[in-house]
């Protein structure tokens, strides 16, 4: 089984600053790597697709990298809105998914 | 738009059973595989199952292999999980989650809104 780790587990940073999150795959994924956001009691919301490409609607501040087993997404001014929790996401195992455990962004 | 809405969590006890629902709509749900998604309080996502488009072929996370069960009705656009056996580690909201359209793999990009599993005596 793919297992998915993300870094750091929980993040503060207040508005404006340019934030980076990783997420490593226990064996190569190709690009098939999505980030989530999730907010207290709310369904995740799909950000990134395809390690790099925006989901329409998602600010162009979001943005994605990475391919094989290490990935990032970046966040390049944070606005109040993004404090939130963030998920990574394999779907090389298709239709089985890995999420990463998590990071947690909140407000310094 | 495409909807999904969860139904039939609620308070069971340990070894006891529940069968979740997921209403779809506004998608062609039986050209698309689904999957079911937990996630315990306070804690991240776990991919619990998943079904193929024509409900021939299931997944599940070795957690929940034997007592879980997935199915859909492509008639009715629904979709099915059977919990058996159940645990207080299942305690979690439960979430169904599909694809958008296109070719090839695609990750979880469609939620309903959760239906929440409490397991405990």
């Amino acid at each position: 089984d793919i297992q998915m780790t993300q870094s750091p587990s929980s993040l503060s940073a207040s508005v404006g600053d340019r934030v980076t999150i990783t997420c490593r795959a226990s064996q190569g994924i190709s690009n098939y790597l999505a980030w989530f956001q999730q907010k207290p009691g709310k369904a995740p919301k799909s950000l990134i697709y395809g390690a790099s490409s925006l989901q329409g609607g998602v600010p162009s501040r979001f943005s994605g990298s990475g391919s094989g087993t290490d990935f990032t997404l970046t966040i390049s001014s944070l606005q109040p809105e993004d404090f939130a929790t963030y998920y990574c996401q394999q779907y090389n195992s298709y239709p089985m998914y890995t999420f990463g455990q998590g990071t947690k962004l909140e407000i310094k | 738009e495409v909807r999904l809405v969860e139904s039939g969590g609620g308070l069971v006890q340990p070894g006891g059973s529940l069968t979740l629902s997921c209403a779809a709509s506004g998608f062609t749900f039986s050209s698309y595989a689904m999957s079911w998604v937990r996630q315990a309080p306070g804690e991240g996502l776990d991919w619990v199952s998943a079904i193929s488009s024509t409900g021939g072929t299931t997944y599940y996370a070795d957690s929940v292999k034997g007592r879980f069960t997935v199915s859909r009705d492509n008639s009715k656009n629904a979709l099915y999980l059977q919990l058996n056996s159940l645990r207080a580690e299942d305690t979690a909201v439960y979430y169904c989650a599909t694809r958008s359209s296109g070719s090839g793999k695609r990750p979880l990009d469609y939620w309903g809104q959760g239906t929440l599993v409490t397991v405990s005596s």
